[in-house]
């Protein structure tokens, strides 16, 4: 069973306008969240994360929003820009015990941001 | 440039084979793991080290070895390659509680 998902596969917005990745999680244990943004052949890069007791974490165009009693978090871009092409992965971690922060990570959301 | 280094970048293997993936990381951090990512889908993870030392398996370790030499240095061994294991390899690194830091991958094909 997927304990994080992505249930959309794909995003298209215009230049300017708001982005929304949204991203469903199973396990309450979860306590670290996470967005990373992955351009082709290149690694993930980290883009922003947020703790279980915070429901909401700015970083310039970035917004992660996280809703714990719906088991849901959103990523915020505005405005988007053409150069935010990638795909997005959602994570979630658990620091609560011993687990060393492993992260499970969603399928991912390829955005197009076109001109 | 700080960061994650991983060598091959590819690799070729007929099945059954055998080879070593390879990773360092010269930022200091105790954790390190080993993901693999096949189209369409997101990372699963295959091995992680907490600290030195130690190793942990993750979601799908049949198949896989791995052995954190130091510090830096954090191992995949693949003992008999299976078509299976065809697959892009991320090794990533982390400073505690925060993001990952990635390396470019290693695209592996098993024929």
């Amino acid at each position: 069973d997927q304990q994080v998902k992505q249930n959309s596969p794909s995003l298209s917005v215009q230049e300017g306008r708001i982005s929304i990745l949204n991203c469903d999680y199973t396990n309450s244990m979860f306590d670290y969240f996470l967005w990373y943004k992955k351009y082709p052949a290149e690694g993930p890069t980290f883009l922003i994360s947020i703790s279980s007791i915070k429901d909401k974490n700015e970083d310039g165009r970035f917004t992660v929003f996280l809703n714990k009693s719906a088991k849901h978090l959103s990523l915020h871009i505005v405005p988007s820009q053409p150069g935010d092409s990638a795909v997005y992965f959602c994570a979630a971690s658990e620091f609560g015990n011993t687990n060393a922060g492993k992260s499970t990570f969603g399928d991912g959301t390829t955005l197009t941001v076109k001109p | 440039n700080a960061g994650v280094t991983q060598t091959p970048k590819f690799q070729v293997l007929k099945t059954g084979q055998s080879m070593t993936l390879q990773c360092a990381q010269d930022m200091n951090h105790n954790s390190m793991y080993w993901y693999r990512q096949d189209p369409g889908m997101g990372l699963r993870l295959i091995y992680y080290s907490a600290s030195e030392g130690t190793t942990d398996k993750g979601e799908v370790p049949n198949g896989y070895n791995v052995s954190r030499l130091n510090k830096r240095e954090f191992s995949l061994r693949l003992e008999s390659a299976a078509p299976s294991q065809t697959s892009v390899y991320f090794c990533a690194s982390r400073p505690g509680q925060g993001g990952y830091t990635f390396g470019s991958g290693t695209r592996l094909t098993v024929v």
